[in-house]
């Protein structure tokens, strides 16, 4: 069955330090792979997809993420956070063919101090 | 842009009460969900729809119905709210087809409380 793992439920950064979210996947075909971020009291945006290609992609917010199949792994990176990116990140694979095939891990939330 | 549109934003409920929550997308597009969200358990498909008048059961539907008579809008409905039931629910929607990447574009959620 597909899976998707987030293993940190909460991180803490300070400011201007680099942050990396995990993100392990089970899937049994070619896998769409996404980051969500969800602000406080919002709904949630997309920040980052693979699908194909080069398998490191970039988002919006200075976000990037790298595809590695051999670890079934998607991780989110970016090398310098800001106070404004706190907030509740989750990871989702699918299908392509279709949102409803598409699985959400339970989220990581990040808070980051001065 | 409006995007998705959720109505009511907050709501309390008794229980055996009933209610409905109301989702409206400008985008034209055809697939539109409705998600449960609670604390460390990510996002929970409900119900989703793949056009108008179609509707299909998701991962959690138990308690819950929707309805889609408009493209543009789709209904999720309690019928007997239960304490169980006390959540935020997203509704979202997407482009279909073969090879789309089923990104999703979400509301801004309705938080439900049941007593």
């Amino acid at each position: 069955a597909q899976s998707v793992t987030q293993p940190d439920i909460h991180i803490t950064v300070s400011e201007g330090a680099s942050l990396e979210l995990r993100c392990n996947y089970s899937y049994g075909a070619t896998p769409y792979l996404f980051w969500y971020v969800q602000s406080p009291g919002q709904g949630l945006q997309l920040l980052l997809k693979y699908f194909s290609g080069d398998t490191l992609v970039q988002g919006i917010k200075g976000f990037e993420a790298e595809f590695k199949r051999s670890q079934s792994s998607f991780n989110l990176r970016k090398p310098s956070v800001h106070w404004s990116d706190a907030a509740e990140y989750f990871c989702a694979v699918g299908a392509g063919t279709g949102g409803f095939k598409t699985i959400f891990g339970a989220g990581t939330r990040l808070f980051v101090k001065a | 842009n409006a995007g998705v549109t959720q109505t009511p934003k907050f709501r309390v409920l008794k229980t055996g009460q009933s209610m409905t929550l109301l989702c409206a997308q400008d985008m034209n597009h055809e697939y539109m969900y409705w998600y449960r969200q609670d604390p460390g358990m990510g996002l929970r498909l409900i119900h989703y729809s793949v056009g108008e008048g179609t509707t299909a059961k998701g991962e959690v539907p138990d308690g819950y119905n929707v309805s889609r008579l408009k493209k543009q809008n789709f209904l999720l409905g309690l019928e007997s709210a239960a304490p169980s039931q006390t959540s935020v629910y997203f509704c979202a929607s997407s482009v279909p087809g073969q090879g789309n990447t089923g990104e999703l574009f979400f509301g801004e959620g309705s938080r439900l409380t049941v007593l």
